[in-house]
């Protein structure tokens, strides 16, 4: 196991409510990633926290927002969920390589989230 | 436009038939590619990262291999319990990490 926990396991929402999903950090590390990832498909990029401010993000919309927290914990924040926010969303830490070497993602084992 | 395909899409094995999964990449910079196998419902779990072409690692029946275009996963001898998604990601500096669709591995008893 990667150290790596995210909360809740499943979780099912209407259209248009709001949803907040959380994920704890390995121990050590400082970076976490959001991706989402629907069925059959890879792991799409949301966004990323560094220091607890926003490091770069995808192609998705405002209403997809995070929080970092000191102590390397995140949040995962959905407005106004639409029924294509059916997905499995995947936290990822990893500690930032300033050497310019790409640091490798250890994920947590998802949110299933059913819009209906 | 950065782009990662792996092939095949879905790979059928008997028990002990090696094989090969290909991950090609196109994109501006490679800083590192990763190969994660994923087993349904839960999260990807990481294998092994590669740097610079003509870099291998090894991990019990599987082996990673990187030129300056493609990836490729060798599976050597497979067991049932190596059935799962394998994915590929490419990182092209910072944040930028891309994922390709995965490749469905099925090994039969």
């Amino acid at each position: 196991e990667t150290g790596v926990t995210q909360s809740p396991t499943h979780l099912i929402k209407t259209r248009g409510q709001q949803v907040t999903l959380r994920c704890s950090s390995q121990s050590g590390h400082n970076t976490v990633s959001w991706y989402q990832q629907a069925l059959g498909q890879g792991p799409q990029f949301i966004f990323q926290y560094y220091r607890e401010e926003e490091n770069g993000r995808g192609n998705f919309p405002p209403r997809f927002s995070g929080l970092q927290f000191p102590n390397y914990s995140s949040e995962l924040n959905v407005n106004a969920l639409e029924l294509d926010d059916s997905a499995l969303y995947l936290c990822a830490s990893s500690l930032a390589d300033t050497g310019g070497v790409a640091e490798t993602q250890y994920f947590g084992p998802g949110t299933r989230l059913l819009v209906l | 436009e950065d782009q990662v395909t792996q092939s095949p899409e879905a790979l059928r094995l008997q028990e002990g038939e090696s094989s090969s999964l290909n991950c090609s990449y196109t994109v501006s910079g490679l800083r590192g590619l990763f190969w994660y196998r994923q087993d349904p419902g839960k999260g990807p779990e990481f294998l092994f990262t590669l740097y610079s072409a003509g870099e291998e690692k090894e991990k019990e029946r599987l082996k990673a291999t990187l030129t300056k275009k493609e990836s490729f996963l060798h599976i050597t001898a497979p067991k049932p319990e190596d059935s799962a998604t394998y994915l590929c990601a490419v990182n092209t500096g910072g944040f930028k990490t891309i994922f390709g669709a995965g490749t469905r591995l099925f090994v039969k008893a």
